[in-house]
């Protein structure tokens, strides 16, 4: 079975510090791996994606984060936060085999000024 | 530049009362889904269509059903409401129901059953 860890559930960071959110997964297969982000009141919007080819992928708002395939990890990053970077992230894998995303819990994030 | 379409965006029912919650997309796209959204368990799929005529079951469809009324339209029906369904519900689409596509969210319903 597929499952994604998001192991904090908050991160705190200051304004134009890098901001790091954690993600581990566990699939039979290769992973399709993704990032969303939710503002308050709002739906998920897609970041960014990792398919295959390059470990590092660049995707929407400065977001970047990198597949480590012996750790299992994907990690979302941005260099410098933003306060408008405040928001829930999750973190999702699919195995290639089904159509079932799996999502992990969420992190909220707050950058404060 | 729609998107992704919900309605209600907030219900309140009592325990045993029915209702449907629509959702519309205009990318013509032909997968679509609806997911449930519970603090600290992230989104859990109920169901999905991934294409018009067709649907199945997700890891949590006990207590709903849908409907893929035309390419555009998948609606999730509640037939007798339980305090355990009240969540944020989120309908979503995407071009196909391929490995790598990403999805489009709508903004959510609000659902509280008392």
């Amino acid at each position: 079975a597929q499952s994604v860890a998001q192991p904090e559930d908050q991160v705190n960071v200051a304004e134009g510090n890098p901001l790091t959110v954690k993600c581990t997964y566990s699939v039979s297969g290769n992973p399709y791996l993704f990032w969303y982000v939710q503002y308050p009141n709002r739906g998920l919007q897609f970041l960014l994606k990792y398919i295959t080819g390059d470990n590092l992928v660049k995707g929407s708002y400065g977001f970047e984060a990198e597949f480590n395939k012996s750790q299992t990890s994907f990690h979302l990053k941005k260099p410098s936060a933003l306060v408008s970077d405040s928001a829930l992230y999750f973190c999702a894998v699919r195995d290639g085999r089904g159509y079932k995303l799996s999502f992990g819990a969420g992190t909220t994030v707050t950058v404060r000024a | 530049n729609a998107g992704v379409t919900q309605t209600p965006k907030f219900q309140v029912l009592k325990t045993g009362q029915s209702m449907t919650l629509q959702c519309a997309q205009d990318m013509n796209h032909n997968s679509m889904y609806w997911y449930r959204q519970d603090p600290g368990m992230g989104l859990r799929l109920i169901y999905y269509s991934a294409s018009e005529g067709t649907t199945d079951k997700g890891e949590v469809p006990n207590g709903y059903n849908v409907s893929r009324l035309n390419k555009r339209e998948f609606s999730l029906r509640l037939e007798s409401a339980a305090p355990s369904q009240t969540s944020v519900y989120f309908c979503a689409s995407s071009e196909a129901e391929g490995f790598g596509e990403k999805l489009f969210f709508g903004s959510g319903t609000q659902l509280s059953v008392l």
